[in-house]
């Protein structure tokens, strides 16, 4: 069974511009997840959809959204970049059927690198 | 709000010791803890998922123990090999469903 991917492993940006990010999740899981890492903020919650729809949502500007596509895939999207966005951003996906229970195991991709100048 | 704690924040042992790490949360009311390692400059793989209702689990050589009341998990690591050597993280989901990570303890096992 395939992990989770994402693409791309790394970019470089430059401040003002926007940056699309993507995750697939593994086959069957319909939630994800996406987190934000620094070395000064640790890791930090982004956003979860599940089923297309957001169902949580973390302490980030309007700046950083996302979507969720039919097939379960996801995009986040930066808009007017700054320094302190550079970060390795990751993506985790769950079946997370319920709140309880072995379903909401998380698994994690590999991050996509995104370095702002 | 929910804060966690990961202690100790550094370790370095020799080969073959049998270590504990600790995560502490402030709020007892979560729905799950889960404890992960990440090797440098990669993603975070998935050790072991304790739910609210469990009090440990294991797999391998790796235990992990949770006790909501004094809001504290440990992850045990029985005879550690230089393969183990990496960052582990725990995550508690609290009642916002929101995962919180601690900072994590980075570990390394020398020869």
């Amino acid at each position: 069974k395939a992990g989770v991917t994402q693409t791309p492993r790394y970019l470089i940006k430059t401040r003002g511009q926007q940056v699309t990010l993507s995750c697939s999740p593994i086959s069957g899981h319909r939630s994800v997840s996406w987190y934000q890492q620094t070395p000064g903020q640790g890791l930090q919650f982004l956003f979860e959809y599940f089923s297309e729809t957001q169902r949580n949502k973390g302490n980030f500007p309007g700046r950083f959204s996302g979507r969720q596509f039919s097939n379960s895939r996801s995009e986040m999207n930066v808009s007017t970049l700054e320094l302190g966005d550079s970060a390795l951003y990751l993506c985790a996906s769950s079946l997370a059927i319920r709140r309880t229970g072995g379903n909401n195991e998380q698994f994690f991709g590999p991050g996509t690198r995104l370095t702002v100048l | 709000k929910q804060e966690v704690t990961q202690i100790p924040a550094a370790l370095s042992v020799p080969e073959g010791e049998n270590l504990v790490l600790n995560c502490s949360f402030t709020d007892s009311a979560i729905y799950n803890l889960q404890w992960f390692r990440q090797d440098p400059g990669k993603g975070l793989t998935s050790l072991l998922l304790i739910q609210s209702s469990q009090r440990e689990q294991t797999s391998g050589r790796l235990n992990a123990s949770l006790d909501k009341s004094s809001g504290r998990s440990t992850l045990y690591i029985a005879a550690s090999q230089p393969g183990d050597s990496a960052t582990y993280l725990c995550a508690v989901r609290g009642g916002s469903y929101i995962p919180t990570f601690g900072r994590g303890t980075s570990l390394i096992v020398h020869p």
